[in-house]
């Protein structure tokens, strides 16, 4: 039973747009939730965390909110760039620090 | 530059041949993690070291075992590849994660795509 779940297995964006994805979770004991980036053939990347006491962290232009009563989070991308095109992890930490990944959001920018 | 390597990136194995994928890393962390990741599915952490100290996922199979002889090497030992074990497998490396206040940044390698023939 998944206890991340991305629901959208890919998203076209026009490039200089909002890129926009979601996350859902299970787990109400997660208490750090987590973005990674993955590119063909590299290794995921972290890319932005949020605290579960938090409900915003912004780095650049990428921003993560998180709903803790809909026990969901999105990632948002401003204004998207061709090289943010890859497959982008949702993750959460559990109360024993395992991380748990979801199954990724492939995201292509189109010019 | 600090990072995880990963050896081979691609490794052909037959049923049941027994294949070692390993794993280095620079960044001195004293956590190490084996994840295997099958097509379009999430990362699935199989193992992880603290230090020497080994914990295994209560449904990583027998098949699966892993050595980390010091704390720059880790590597996974799969006995008897079967057709599902095909895969990506990932190595992470982190500071130690326990109790800690804020996340432990997992970093990765490129991964070993292994293919059982």
């Amino acid at each position: 039973d998944q206890q991340v779940k991305q629901n959208s297995p890919s998203l076209s964006v026009q490039e200089g747009r909002i890129s926009i994805l979601n996350c859902d979770y299970t787990n109400s004991m997660f208490d750090y939730f987590l973005w990674y980036k993955k590119y063909p053939a590299e290794g995921p990347t972290f890319l932005i965390s949020i605290s579960s006491i938090k409900d915003k962290n912004e780095d650049g232009r990428f921003t993560v909110f998180l709903n803790k009563s809909a026990k969901h989070l999105s990632l948002h991308i401003v204004p998207s760039q061709p090289g943010d095109s890859a497959v982008y992890f949702c993750a959460a930490r559990g109360g024993d620090d395992k991380i748990i990944f979801g199954k990724g959001t492939r995201l292509h920018i189109l010019p | 530059d600090a990072m995880v390597i990963q050896n081979p990136r691609y490794q052909v194995t037959q049923f049941g041949k027994p294949v070692t994928l390993s794993c280095s890393q620079t960044l001195n962390h004293n956590v190490m993690y084996w994840y295997q990741q099958k097509s379009s599915q999430a990362p699935k952490l199989l193992f992880h070291y603290y230090d020497k100290d080994f914990n295994n996922e209560a449904d990583t199979p027998d098949n699966f075992q892993s050595r980390r002889p010091n704390t720059s090497f880790c590597f996974l030992d799969i006995r008897s590849p079967g057709l599902g074990d095909a895969a990506m497998y990932l190595c992470a490396t982190s500071r130690d994660p326990r109790g800690g206040l804020y996340y432990n940044e997992q970093f990765f390698g490129p991964g070993t795509r292994l293919t059982v023939l």
